[in-house]
C-alpha cells in the first residue's frame, strides 16, 4: 500500500538551531515528491517538487533532498516565522489523475 | 500560481443540515480537486471535479454525501450533506499548477458540526 510517513510529528527549535524533517515514502512509481508549508487556518503553500534521487531544491533557509526511499527538508538557522506545519506528499506514477498521498505533517515551532 | 478563493472560511453547523462550500479560481483550469483534512490526519482526496462531466469520487466518498458542481472552468462547489459531528474538518479546494505536477490550495473551510 502506498504511504507517506513524516517524522517527527512535532519539533521545537531555538532560533538559529538547524535541523531536518523526514519524509519516508512507499509508492509503486514516483511522479514527484512535494513539500508544502501550512500555517494555522490556511491552506497548504507549495514549496518544492523533487522528481529523482539525488535532486535538491533550495529556497531561503529551506533545502529539500530526495533519495529512493525518503526526502529531507533541512532548515538552516530557522527564524520564528518558519514556524508552521510542513507537509510532504507523493504523486503516483502512471496515475491518470492528480492523486497525491499526503503525510500527516511535522509541526515546527521556532522559539525566539 | 493560481489564486484560489474559498467561501466560507469557517462555519458552525447543526447536525442534519447541509453546507455548500464555494471555490473560485482566477484562471481557467480543467480539473479542480476537493480534499478533507481531519484533525491530526493527512489530507485526503474526496473527488476530482471536471467541467462538463460528473465528478470522480475516491473510495469512501459518495456523491449523495458530497455532491459537487462544476458549472464552468473557474468555479466549483462541494456540499457536505446531512452533516454529523464526524464531518467536522477542514475542506480544501485545489488546482494543478501550470506544469500539471504540483497542486495549489485554497485557504480552506473549517467546518464544525454540533
Amino acid at each position: 500500500e502506498d504511504q507517506v510517513t513524516q517524522s517527527p510529528e512535532a519539533l521545537r527549535l531555538q532560533e538559529g538551531e538547524s535541523s531536518s524533517l523526514n519524509c519516508s515514502y512507499t509508492v509503486s512509481g514516483l511522479r514527484g515528491l512535494f513539500w508544502y508549508r501550512q500555517d494555522p487556518g490556511k491552506g497548504p503553500e507549495f514549496l518544492f517538487t523533487l522528481y529523482s534521487a539525488g535532486e535538491e531544491k533550495e529556497k531561503e533557509r529551506l533545502k529539500a533532498t530526495l533519495t529512493k526511499k525518503e526526502s529531507f527538508l533541512h532548515i538552516t538557522a530557522p527564524k520564528p516565522e518558519d514556524s508552521a506545519t510542513y507537509l510532504c506528499a507523493v504523486r503516483e506514477s502512471g496515475s491518470g489523475t492528480y492523486k497525491y498521498i499526503f503525510g500527516t505533517g511535522t509541526r515546527l515551532k521556532v522559539l525566539a | 500560481s493560481a489564486v484560489i478563493s474559498q467561501k466560507p472560511s469557517r462555519d458552525i453547523c447543526q447536525r442534519g443540515t447541509s453546507l455548500t462550500i464555494q471555490c473560485q479560481v482566477d484562471s481557467q483550469v480543467t480539473m479542480m480537486f476537493w480534499y478533507r483534512q481531519q484533525p491530526g490526519q493527512s489530507l485526503t482526496l474526496i473527488a476530482t471535479a471536471n467541467q462538463g462531466s460528473e465528478a470522480t469520487y475516491e473510495s469512501g466518498f459518495v456523491i449523495d454525501k458530497f455532491p459537487i458542481s462544476r458549472p464552468n472552468l473557474t468555479f466549483s462547489t462541494l456540499t457536505v450533506s446531512n452533516m454529523s459531528p464526524e464531518d467536522s474538518s477542514i475542506y480544501l479546494c485545489s488546482v494543478p499548477g501550470q506544469t500539471n505536477t504540483e497542486a495549489f490550495f485554497g485557504q480552506g473551510t473549517r467546518l464544525t458540526v454540533v
